[in-house]
């Protein structure tokens, strides 16, 4: 089965601090997909990034950054020098390419305050 | 370009009724799926719809229906309500169905069940 944890389930920082966001997941496919969503007050989720699981190149995106390990089965996002927008709740999802089950997963969620 | 729409945004319902939401997903997107967000649960898939075929189906009872159409519009119905029904149902569109591809999300159905 396959399995996302986000164990994080709620994160303060001041504003202008880096902020890392765990995301481990579990799947049996050898072909998968990660993705990663923001949810902010406004309710509406956001696609920030997607990983396929070939592809173990890490991103930066402006302030944004990604480092997927395929050893420790983790796709953890970075905020660096975090602002009073980042305010949201983040959501990692794992997508397997197989058949037997490869409905999205997604985990838990990880609520991030930025304190001004 | 629009994104996705659904109908309505808040819904007030008692036990027992039943109850129908709407979604246009993205012009050209031809799969559709649909989530339950709670604070307990977090965000649980319903199920996934392309070119008017449900794909895929989560672990919810049989109460929970959905259907797409021709033009990809699809629509999700969840009949004897209960209090626990409450939630965010959540929409989301992506362009062929492939796995890789991200979901673009609609602002959701809040539904209240009283």
């Amino acid at each position: 089965a396959q399995k996302v944890t986000q164990a994080q389930t709620e994160i303060s920082v001041v504003e202008k601090e880096d902020v890392t966001l765990d995301c481990v997941y579990e799947t049996r496919d050898t072909t998968y997909y990660l993705f990663w969503y923001k949810q902010p007050p406004s309710g509406e989720l956001v696609f920030l990034i997607r990983r396929n699981s070939f592809d173990e190149q890490n991103e930066i995106s402006g302030r944004y950054s990604w480092n997927f390990q395929k050893s420790t089965s983790s796709f953890n996002f970075t905020i660096t020098a975090s602002q009073v927008v980042d305010s949201a709740v983040y959501f990692c999802a794992l997508r397997g390419e197989g058949n037997r089950d490869d409905k999205i997963i997604f985990g838990k969620g990880t609520r991030l305050h930025i304190l001004p | 370009k629009a994104g996705v729409t659904q109908t309505p945004r808040y819904l007030i319902k008692t036990r027992g009724q039943q109850v129908t939401l709407s979604c246009s997903p993205i012009s050209g997107h031809r799969s559709v799926s649909w989530y339950q967000q709670t604070p307990g649960q977090g965000l649980q898939f319903l199920f996934e719809y392309f070119s008017e075929t449900q794909r895929n189906k989560g672990n919810f009872p049989g109460r929970f229906s959905g259907r797409q159409f021709s033009n990809s519009r699809s629509e999700m119905n969840v009949s004897t309500l209960e209090l626990g029904d409450s939630a965010l149902y959540l929409c989301a569109s992506s362009l062929a169905g492939f796995k890789n591809q991200p979901q673009h999300f609609g602002d959701g159905t809040r539904l209240s069940i009283l």
